[in-house]
């Protein structure tokens, strides 16, 4: 497994601004991935951030929306670019240390945009 | 998109009783993955399965990888109240590299 750390944890924005996850792993993995969980709602992928290449986007989501940044194999940003309340969710990051499918998630960062 | 669905959709159960929630498909899933988040906190990994027909267990969770690689099925032995929160299938589809297919969860609820 991996012990992952998210920051902030929380927050509450306006809209219009722009917010900048970060996902903070313990040990060097190659895959890390991006999720949202809208209220009440399951995990949707949003990106595949694997150091050395480009992200990858889901259907839905775009770059301009979602930048990814992986500078190495322990860390990983995701912003949220020009808020609206639709963005008010919870994002999370995980790791599949293992180059298995098995995926370890983060605590989630859970934004509010007004 | 892919559909996982998963069922039921919410439990509302007496404490000591047992559980079975279950995730079905029409396309072949390659593993599947049991998760429990509970409020606050991100899905925490219960079980994975990584091959059809297997059975694991841990402690009083038992999950199942179906024979037809389409289905999973988690049970909960004897709950207790601290198994409240929402448990979430996913899977690997044969065909889509390491992205994660996730069920709708199942909220458990147990009184005391």
């Amino acid at each position: 497994s991996a012990v992952i750390s998210q920051k902030p944890s929380r927050d509450i924005c306006q809209r219009g601004t722009s917010l900048t996850i970060q996902c903070q792993v313990d040990s060097q993995v190659t895959m890390m991935f991006w999720y949202r969980q809208q209220p009440g709602q399951s995990l949707t992928l949003i990106a595949t951030a694997n150091q050395g290449s480009e992200a990858t986007y889901e259907s839905g989501f775009v770059i301009d929306k979602f930048p990814i940044s992986r500078p190495n194999l322990t860390f990983s940003t995701l912003t949220v670019s020009n808020m609206s309340p639709e963005d008010s969710s919870i994002y999370l990051c995980s790791v599949a240390p293992t180059g298995w499918e098995t995926q370890y998630f983060g605590p989630g960062t859970r934004l509010l945009v007004l | 998109g892919q559909q996982l669905n998963q069922s039921p959709q919410s439990m509302f159960i007496q404490e000591g009783e047992d559980v079975s929630m279950n995730c079905t498909s029409s396309s072949i899933f390659n593993t599947w993955l049991w998760y429990k988040q509970e409020p606050g906190e991100g899905p925490v990994l219960l079980i994975a399965l990584y091959k059809a027909g297997e059975l694991t267990s841990n402690g009083r969770l038992t999950a199942q990888f179906g024979i037809t690689r389409k289905d999973s099925f988690l049970n909960i032995s004897a709950s207790i109240p601290s198994d409240v929160g929402i448990y979430f299938c996913a899977g690997q589809l044969e065909k889509a590299g390491n992205m994660l297919t996730f069920g709708g969860g199942t909220r458990l609820m147990v009184k005391p």
